[in-house]
This record gives structure tokens, sequence and C-alpha cells, in this order.
């Protein structure tokens, strides 16, 4: 079983549309988070929820939207599509600050 | 802010030793350690949360130090599956505020 999933694996769109990806935890963890990683490699973090609430919002484009329906979902929208946002999203998840993270596949962005 | 990692990449011979290093320059109370492959997603190796606290499983082992906000990951006797990008994750709080921060990142190659 799947630890961490994520959907889509690849992503290709063109500039301006609106696009979310899925992600899904069945290890019961009570923190998710998002992450972007660039062509040079660097990992950042986008996004943390903790049971559903918002606890780390770094300085991304308002274009980029969390949603958590529930402790087990964290999904993220992204408005207006830029050539930009072109990276590998991965999607996270631990059972409290200071424990093993376990990372999602990956989502594949590829803006046009 | 983000730590730094050195060396930038190493390449060895299977049976060596390398020594990677995160240094931070805020203060920090735990250092994860990641490694990478190639269009995966980063695996957990190991968290330290003390300072001057060593850990180690199998032939990897890392150390932490608190008031020099500095970790290094020691890998002996280096195997090809040691091969990938290896990024240490530091958490702490800066202006009141949590932090996860990933390093630059490490290239390590293990040539046969």
């Amino acid at each position: 079983d799947t630890a961490v999933s994520q959907t889509p694996k690849y992503l290709v769109t063109q500039m301006g549309n609106d696009k979310s990806i899925k992600c899904e935890q069945n290890l019961g963890h009570d923190t998710m988070y998002w992450y972007k990683q660039d062509s040079k490699k660097f990992l950042k973090i986008m996004f943390s929820y903790n049971n559903k609430e918002l606890i780390i919002n770094e300085t991304v484009p308002n274009r980029f939207s969390p949603k958590s329906p529930d402790k087990a979902h964290l999904n993220l929208h992204i408005n207006s599509l830029e050539l930009g946002d072109s990276a590998v999203y991965f999607c996270a998840s631990r059972i409290s600050l200071s424990e093993t993270q376990y990372f999602g596949p990956g989502t594949r962005l590829l803006v046009l | 802010q983000q730590p730094v990692q050195s060396p930038q990449a190493v390449i060895l011979r299977e049976g060596e030793d390398a020594v990677i290093n995160c240094s931070s320059s805020k203060a920090l109370y735990s250092v994860h350690w990641y490694r990478q492959k190639h269009g995966e997603a980063p695996v957990f190796l190991m968290i330290l949360l003390k300072g001057g606290e060593q850990k180690g499983h199998d032939k990897i082992s890392a150390s932490f130090n608190e008031k020099k906000q500095q970790s290094s990951l020691y890998l002996t006797a280096s195997q090809l599956s040691y091969s990938g990008t290896y990024f240490c994750g530091t958490e702490g709080v800066t202006s009141g505020t949590y932090k996860y921060i990933f390093g630059t990142g490490t290239r390590l190659k293990v040539l046969a």
C-alpha cells in the first residue's frame, strides 16, 4: 500500500491555465506539506497543514492555494500558471514535528 | 538563509568513505538527512534532535553540533546504492516562526 500518493504524476499544461494536484496519505499523520523542487534541485517548503489548519505559509505567489478537506488529504491548486511554475511538486506527511517525513512520488509539472 | 552543504559533489570508489556537512546560520533544534535518487522522491535517512547527538545505522551515521549549528553525515565503506543527492533538512524557529529549510544538496556518485 502506498503511504503518500499524489495525482497526477505528470502534468503538462499551457500558460494561464488552472490546475490542481492531489495528495493523500494513509499513515494517520497529523501534518502534511507541499514542497517545490526546481530545475536546480533545490527543495523548498511551500505550505504545511496540521490537522487541517495552515501552520506554514512561505512566500509563494497567492496563485497557489492549498486545501485540506480532511487530515488525510492536502491538495494544491494553482491559478494562472506561469512558465516559472514548472517544477516537481512533492507532498509529504509526518506524525508530528521533528519526526520522520514521508514523501509522495512527486508531480512533474511542465508549463508551456 | 538556506543551510549550506559541502562538498557540492563527490565521487567515490566502492568501499571508500565520505563526509557530508550541513551548516546553518540559524539556531536549530533538529536536523534531518535525506537521500534522493534521480527521478525519485527524497527518502528519509535519520533525524538528530540534540546537540552533540550521534546516530547511525548500518554504515551511515550522523552527528549534530547544536552550538555550531552544524551536522555531518558519515558514509563508510560506500556501496553503489549510496549514489544520489543528499539533503539536510533543518528545523528551527526564526523570529518566533517555525522554519523547515532544506540544504543546498550534495551529489554523491559511487563507482565500481
